[in-house]
């Protein structure tokens, strides 16, 4: 199957300092990618949409300003948290449905970053 | 997308048939019901789909009602890998954004 990475597996920084979390396509091409955050014991909640060569779409409530989307090329999408603080903790996902779409929706997900501010 | 309903956990022997209910009683006629699950810390994997008719892939099962309000997930032989939550989404053909409830969590014993 299409495999999904991201990197780093496991960031600790400091309150305000700002990190990037990249998530790549590695044998298929993603025109989008799809950025989700994921809080202790609750659910994924999608935080934006990154569109190749476009601007990222954010859900309700994300703020665009902290939280940049980079879809520079076919394979790979950044999120940079910028001025992180510990309320940002979290776990964060990518995934990606294969370029042209398939038939059956089925989406790849990156074995996510966790992310620790302190 | 249609609001679907899991219970929030299920315990299973190892071996044994793992069978998790999910009910979609808003669903419309085209969307697709999936099923993902997400092993802890990892993220998800897709398992399978289907629309009316029961499907079968290597992993896994799926029985969809015939009024399409409901459906099973079935792993007719868990292991202890299978311990996840797993997650049933209601979508439309041919649209790629996955909302997430709150799964079950299934916990597969020794």
């Amino acid at each position: 199957g299409a495999v999904v990475s991201q990197h780093p597996s496991r960031v600790i920084c400091k309150s305000g300092t700002s990190v990037k979390i990249e998530c790549r396509s590695l044998d298929f091409q993603a025109t989008t990618m799809f950025w989700y955050r994921q809080f202790p014991k609750q659910s994924l909640m999608l935080m934006a949409t990154s569109n190749e060569g476009s601007k990222a779409t954010y859900e309700q409530g994300v703020e665009k300003d902290k939280f940049l989307i980079n879809h520079a090329s076919l394979t790979l999408s950044t999120l940079t948290v910028t001025s992180a603080h510990p309320e940002d903790s979290s776990f964060y996902i990518c995934s990606a449905p294969p370029a042209g779409g398939n038939s059956y929706n089925e989406q790849f997900f990156g074995p996510g970053t966790r992310l620790t501010v302190l | 997308d249609a609001k679907t309903t899991q219970p929030p956990s299920m315990d299973c022997a190892e071996g044994r048939a793992a069978n998790l209910p999910c009910n979609h009683s808003t669903i419309s006629g085209n969307e697709y019901v999936y099923w993902y699950r997400q092993i802890h810390s990892q993220g998800p994997q897709y398992i399978i789909h289907g629309l009316k008719n029961n499907e079968t892939n290597e992993m896994a099962s799926l029985i969809i009602t015939e009024d399409r309000k409901s459906s099973t997930l079935i792993l007719p032989h868990a292991t202890l890998r299978d311990t996840a939550v797993y997650y049933c989404i209601g979508l439309p053909a041919g649209y790629s954004t996955l909302t997430f409830g709150k799964g079950t969590m299934l916990l597969v014993s020794p």
